[in-house]
């Protein structure tokens, strides 16, 4: 069974541009998790999906973050403009239940730096 | 006070040792708990979880959990220089983690 996986796994782009993350979870999860560690910070939470459906997207930092899961498969989480602040790993997670938490599977995550 | 703190390591050990990790959380509602494995440049990859308390053994991994002390821990008997990792504790009230900053381990051969 193949595992979360994440593209691309390193991402450069220049402060202003925009950039596109996506994940493919596990197949048959219907939730599915976005978190981001920053450099010597711990893992954050960003938003949780259940199927298409956002339940809490507390997490995300502001609006320039925007995260879609068409069809309650892949996910792509947007980040425009992206400014130097949101340099770091961002990670997919997917499990089988939501309520609560179950064993969730982690992605290799995407590295972005921002310059 | 951070949510979950573990001390940020490096924790050496001899191989062949046990190693122990350890954990506090803040919050009392918390009721899931995972410690996450994650070598360098790869995904966080679950060793343990655990619910309830009192001890949890699988292979040479046993978690730990107290949930009236808010303190979880994870054993790791004879360990081995492939244990060398960071470990991350995730604690849990619902379905999202709360995480630690996690502990470098490193077991010296």
């Amino acid at each position: 069974e193949a595992g979360v996986t994440q593209f691309p796994s390193h991402s450069v782009i220049e402060k202003g541009q925009t950039v596109t993350l996506r994940c493919d979870p596990i197949s048959g999860h219907d939730n599915l998790y976005w978190y981001r560690r920053v450099m010597g910070k711990e893992i954050k939470f960003l938003l949780h999906f259940v199927k298409e459906s956002k339940q809490d997207e507390s997490g995300m930092p502001n609006n320039r973050f925007l995260a879609e899961r068409t069809g309650g498969t892949y996910s792509t989480l947007k980040v425009q403009p992206a400014e130097l602040e949101d340099s770091g790993v961002y990670f997919c997670a997917s499990s089988h239940a939501g309520g609560l938490a179950t064993e969730a599977f982690f992605g290799q995550g995407t590295r972005l730096t921002v310059v | 006070q951070k949510e979950v703190e573990q001390n940020s390591g490096p924790l050496s050990v001899p191989e062949g040792a046990i190693a122990s990790l350890n954990c506090t959380y803040s919050d009392r509602g918390s009721q899931s708990f995972f410690w996450y494995r994650q070598y360098s440049g790869k995904s966080p990859e679950l060793i343990m979880s655990i619910y309830s308390n009192g001890d949890k053994e699988d292979g040479r991994f046993t978690a730990q959990l107290n949930k009236a002390s808010q303190y979880v821990s994870l054993l790791i008997r004879d360990s081995q220089p492939s244990d060398s990792a960071t470990y991350l504790c995730a604690v849990s009230g619902t379905y999202k983690y709360i995480f630690g900053t996690g502990t470098r381990l490193k077991v010296l051969a």
